[in-house]
C-alpha cells in the first residue's frame, strides 16, 4: 500500500493563481481530510471528510475549496492565491472503524506564494 | 473551544537525560488525546494515545483530567528522539484533530 500520497511536493504560485493539491488514499479510509502546518501554529484544520460526497469545514476553510467525489481521492483547491496561503500542506486520512483514532498523513505539499 | 497549548518551541537535552514535553489542554467533555512526533525528513505519525496507556519508544503519557495535562515523559533520552513533537485532542465523536503548535525537541550527543 502506498498509503496517502499527495502531489505535487512543492509548488510556488503567483497571487492570484489557482490550482489544486492533490491527495490520495488507498486504504479505503472514510476519513479524510487537510491540514496546514505554519511555524508557531501547528497544524490547522482547513477541511475534512467523513465520506465520498460529504465535506465540511475546519478551523481555517477561507480561500479553500474542496470536493469528495470518491473514496480514494479529497483534493484541495486554492481559488486565488495570497501569501497567507503560503504553507506545508499536509492531507490525512483514518478508518471509521476500530482504530478510526489513528490519522495517517501524507508527505506534505510545500507552497509559496508570491 | 478545544485548545491545546505546548507552552516550549524548543527544547533541548543531553543523552540519558530525561525528558518531559508538556501539553496542557482546554476541553470541556472528555478528550481523547494523543502524541504525534515526525522525524525528519519523515511524515506525521501516531507516537501514542491516552486511552491506550502504552509505552511506546520508551515513552509514555499520562492524562491528567485536574491539571488538563498530557506531558509526554521519557527516562533517558536517546539521540534518535530528535524530532517535532505534536500534542493533539480530539473531541467526542469528532475525528478532527486540534493540534498544540508543537515542540522541537533536540537530543545532544
Amino acid at each position: 500500500n502506498a498509503g496517502v500520497t499527495q502531489t505535487p511536493k512543492f509548488q510556488v504560485l503567483k497571487t492570484g493563481q489557482s490550482m489544486t493539491l492533490q491527495c490520495a488514499q488507498d486504504m479505503n479510509h472514510e476519513y479524510m481530510s487537510w491540514y496546514r502546518q505554519d511555524p508557531g501554529m501547528g497544524l490547522r484544520l482547513i477541511h475534512y471528510s467523513v465520506g465520498a460526497g460529504i465535506t465540511d469545514q475546519g478551523e481555517v476553510p477561507n480561500g479553500y475549496n474542496v470536493s469528495r467525489s470518491t473514496t480514494e481521492d479529497f483534493p484541495l483547491r486554492l481559488l486565488s492565491a495570497a501569501p497567507s496561503q503560503t504553507s506545508v500542506y499536509f492531507c490525512a486520512s483514518s478508518s471509521t472503524g476500530a482504530k478510526m483514532w489513528e490519522q495517517y498523513f501524507g508527505p506534505g505539499t510545500r507552497l509559496t506564494v508570491t | 473551544a478545544q485548545r491545546v497549548t505546548q507552552p516550549e518551541k524548543l527544547l533541548s537535552v543531553f543523552k540519558g537525560a530525561p525528558v518531559e514535553l508538556k501539553c496542557n489542554y482546554s476541553y470541556s467533555g472528555s478528550p481523547e488525546l494523543f502524541w504525534y512526533v515526525q522525524y525528519s525528513r519523515q511524515r506525521l505519525q501516531l507516537l501514542l494515545r491516552h486511552i491506550s496507556r502504552e509505552s511506546i519508544k520508551g515513552f509514555t503519557a499520562d492524562l491528567n483530567k485536574g491539571e488538563t495535562s498530557f506531558h509526554l515523559k521519557k527516562p533517558f533520552a536517546q539521540e534518535e528522539d530528535s524530532a517535532m513533537y505534536y500534542c493533539a485532542l480530539n473531541g467526542k465523536g469528532a475525528q478532527k484533530l486540534v493540534f498544540g503548535q508543537g515542540t522541537r525537541l533536540t537530543i545532544n550527543p
